[in-house]
């Protein structure tokens, strides 16, 4: 596609359930990242995928957060057991391998209540 | 590790005034250097970069270069408008890593 596409742009869920938050790069780029922005706050790293290297998941913040990429393209982050505190806008971009600029989607704000 | 130190907001100015945010930066390597914005209601777009030290990076007026001797790369504007109000992020890159992101600083301007 054009852009890097998020779904849903929005989700609410009740604490305590799975969800589930997909990414579609734009074609060709072999580096994916996920971050989150909560309200009012910077972008937390969570994870990056590079081509077919192991990702680096040193930003996940607990072993309730996980992340695939299939077929070095789409992308879903799963958050298990989902707390109030998950509630922020999860951000995904893409980019070509090396030191170029990132594109990121709209975004998924995840409001768990 | 590496990182970025930004500029503390919120930053309030009149339009057509001068703007500087500050960005400094620590890299074990040599990164890229880039500043993002966030309009309001929107996602991060990029607004400029520089990939080597003495590069300037420029778009819609603004403009920011590479000092590798002081590791700094400053967002400058000369002149303010209203629809300049956003977020702005500074962030480095090295090959292979992710993207390292400043804690934003949000510029609102006024008429």
């Amino acid at each position: 596609g054009a852009g890097v596409s998020q779904s849903p742009s929005n989700k609410v869920t009740e604490k305590g359930k799975d969800v589930e938050l997909r990414c579609d790069p734009i074609s060709g780029h072999t580096a994916l990242y996920w971050y989150r922005q909560s309200l009012g706050q910077g972008l937390e790293f969570l994870i990056y995928f590079q081509g077919n290297s192991a990702p680096d998941k040193s930003g996940l913040p607990s072993d309730r957060f996980s992340a695939e990429r299939t077929g070095g393209s789409v992308s879903t982050l799963t958050i298990q057991r989902t707390q109030q505190e998950d509630s922020a806008v999860y951000l995904c971009a893409s980019s070509f391998y090396g030191n170029t600029e990132a594109f990121f989607g709209q975004g998924t704000r995840l409001t768990v209540v | 590790g590496d990182s970025v130190t930004q500029m503390e907001g919120p930053v309030t100015l009149s339009e057509e005034a001068f703007l500087t945010i500050n960005c400094t930066y620590t890299a074990t390597g040599y990164p890229s250097l880039f500043w993002y914005v966030q309009y309001p209601g929107e996602g991060l777009q990029l607004l400029l970069k520089a990939t080597k030290a003495d590069d300037k990076g420029s778009n819609k007026g603004f403009e920011a270069t590479y000092r590798k001797e002081t590791t700094s790369f400053h967002l400058e504007k000369g002149s303010v408008q209203v629809s300049d109000s956003a977020v702005y992020f500074c962030a480095l890159k090295l090959t292979g890593n992710q993207f390292y992101f400043g804690t934003g600083t949000s510029l609102t301007v006024i008429p």
